[in-house]
C-alpha cells in the first residue's frame, strides 16, 4: 500500500514560475527522497533529506521536512519546460534504501 | 551514484509466457530491489533481492509469480511468470548505496 500522499496530483505553471509539491506520510522515517520521472521511464534521484534535517537545497530545488506533521515539500524555483515530469516522494523506514512511494505529482511547465 | 542498466527496455509478450528482466549495477551494492509501476500509478515494491539467498517478497507478491535471482553484488534478474494483461506495467530495478536509492530506466512490459 502507498505510504505517502502527494498534492497536488497535477500542477500546470508557466516557465519562470515556482512549483511547490507536498508529500505526507504515515509512519516514522529515516529519510525522505524526491525523484523525477520523465515519460514513464526511469527515476532520477533529486535529493535526500534525513529525519534530523529540516531543510535542504540543491540548485533550484528546496526541500523541507516536518517530522512532527509527517510532511515534506519540494520547491522548484524558476521552472523550465524541461522540468515537466512526474515527481515522487519516497520514504525509508528501517532499511535506508528500501522505499515506499507517494502517489506523485504531474508537473507541466508551459512556455 | 550507481549506474544501473536494465534490459530489455521494453517488450510485448503473449499471455501465458514468461519474461526475465536483467539488472546490472556498475558497482557492488548491498541492497537491490524490484518495483512495479502499473499504468498511471506510483511505484510498488515487489521484493528485496538478497545476494546468495531467497528474495524477500512484499505482501501481495509471491515467488512463483515473480522469481528473483541475485547471484552476486552487481546483478539481479526478475522473471514475470505466466503473464496476463494485468501484468502490463513498468518494472524497475533499484540499487541502494548508503541511504540513497538509484533506479534503472525500467522495462515497459505489455502483455497481449
Amino acid at each position: 500500500s502507498q505510504q505517502g500522499e502527494e498534492d497536488p496530483q497535477a500542477l500546470s505553471i508557466q516557465e519562470g514560475e515556482n512549483a511547490t509539491m507536498n508529500c505526507s506520510y504515515k509512519t516514522s522515517i529515516n529519510n525522505l527522497q524526491w525523484y523525477r520521472q520523465n515519460s514513464g521511464r526511469g527515476l532520477v534521484h533529486l535529493i535526500l533529506i534525513r529525519s534530523n534535517e529540516r531543510e535542504k537545497h540543491s540548485g533550484r530545488l528546496r526541500v523541507t521536512l516536518d517530522t512532527s506533521k509527517k510532511s515534506s515539500s519540494l520547491l522548484i524555483t524558476a521552472s523550465r519546460a524541461a522540468d515537466t515530469a512526474s515527481y515522487f516522494c519516497a520514504t525509508a523506514a528501517g532499511t535506508a534504501s528500501k522505499l515506499t512511494f507517494g502517489t506523485g505529482t504531474r508537473l507541466q511547465v508551459t512556455l | 551514484s550507481a549506474v544501473i542498466s536494465q534490459k530489455p527496455s521494453r517488450d510485448i509478450c503473449q499471455r501465458g509466457t514468461s519474461l526475465t528482466i536483467q539488472c546490472q549495477v556498475d558497482s557492488q551494492v548491498t541492497m537491490m530491489f524490484w518495483y512495479r509501476q502499473q499504468p498511471g500509478q506510483s511505484l510498488t515494491l515487489i521484493a528485496t533481492a538478497n545476494q546468495g539467498s531467497e528474495a524477500t517478497y512484499e505482501s501481495g507478491f509471491v515467488i512463483d509469480k515473480f522469481p528473483i535471482s541475485r547471484p552476486n553484488l552487481t546483478f539481479s534478474t526478475l522473471t514475470v511468470s505466466n503473464m496476463s494483461p494485468e501484468d502490463s506495467s513498468i518494472y524497475l530495478c533499484s540499487a541502494g548505496q548508503g541511504s540513497e536509492a538509484f533506479f534503472g530506466q525500467g522495462t515497459r512490459l505489455t502483455v497481449v
